[in-house]
């Protein structure tokens, strides 16, 4: 079945402009997380939906940024009034079952499946 | 100070040669470590998942190994093939109040010439 999609795949913005970058997750996931990739660095964790739950926000670096899945499916990055810092490239995941670990499920039930990411220049 | 540091940060190896890529990790109550490959403008792919009880798991030509005591995972790729460049990253999970938390290394980047 499809992957994991994101668009645009690359995006190249002026500085101070907002922009909007989307995620399909793979169908039946009800698990879908946000990253950001700099260069030369690690993945660095943003947002996570489950299911219905509130999302857990904690990695947003700032209020500029925000997102939102709707319909438990498609999920939106949101970053305003945007900084040449933020230039990165932003990864999409999703998953079966969330970071819940609970004893019984298999330890597959939380593998992520990255989307090929969307670049992002701010220039 | 990263809890999943990943060593070397770069290698450029010969087609046809072994290597061994390195994570130590201090992530705890240590669940499972994965090694993902990430092709060059692409997301990462699962290679590999290990649990507490596993010392070594292999994929092909990937051969991971966990040393639960040292808190030390290797992946050792043998007979490299030029689609094996790439940048190889370490991922630990840990079991915290019934909720897991996914640390990721920076990851190893990869570059087998002919």
């Amino acid at each position: 079945g499809a992957g994991v999609s994101q668009s645009p795949s690359n995006k190249v913005t002026e500085k101070g402009k907002d922009v909007e970058l989307r995620c399909d997750p793979i169908s039946g996931h009800t698990a879908l997380y946000w990253y950001r990739q700099s260069l030369g660095q690690g993945l660095e964790f943003l947002i996570y939906f489950q299911g219905n739950s509130a999302p857990d926000k904690s990695g947003l670096p700032s209020d500029r940024f925000s997102a939102e899945r709707t319909g438990g499916s498609v999920s939106t990055l949101t970053i305003q009034r945007t900084q040449q810092e933020d230039s990165a490239v932003y990864l999409c995941a999703s998953s079966l079952g969330g970071l819940a670990g609970g004893s019984g499920r298999s330890f597959n039930y939380n593998e992520q499946f990255f989307g090929p990411g969307t670049r992002l220049t701010v220039l | 100070k990263n809890q999943v540091e990943q060593s070397p940060q770069s290698l450029i190896i010969l087609e046809g040669k072994n290597c061994t890529l390195q994570c130590n990790y201090t992530v705890s109550p240590f669940s499972n470590l994965r090694w993902y490959k990430q092709d060059t403008g692409r997301g990462p792919v699962s290679l590999t998942i290990m649990t507490f009880s596993e010392n070594t798991k292999s994929n092909g030509r990937y051969t991971a190994t966990l040393d639960a005591d040292t808190k030390q995972s290797s992946l050792h790729i043998t007979a490299s093939q030029l689609s094996d460049s790439a940048s190889y990253i370490c991922v630990v999970s840990a079991n915290s109040g019934g909720y897991q938390k996914v640390t990721f290394g920076i990851g190893t980047k990869l570059q087998v010439i002919p």
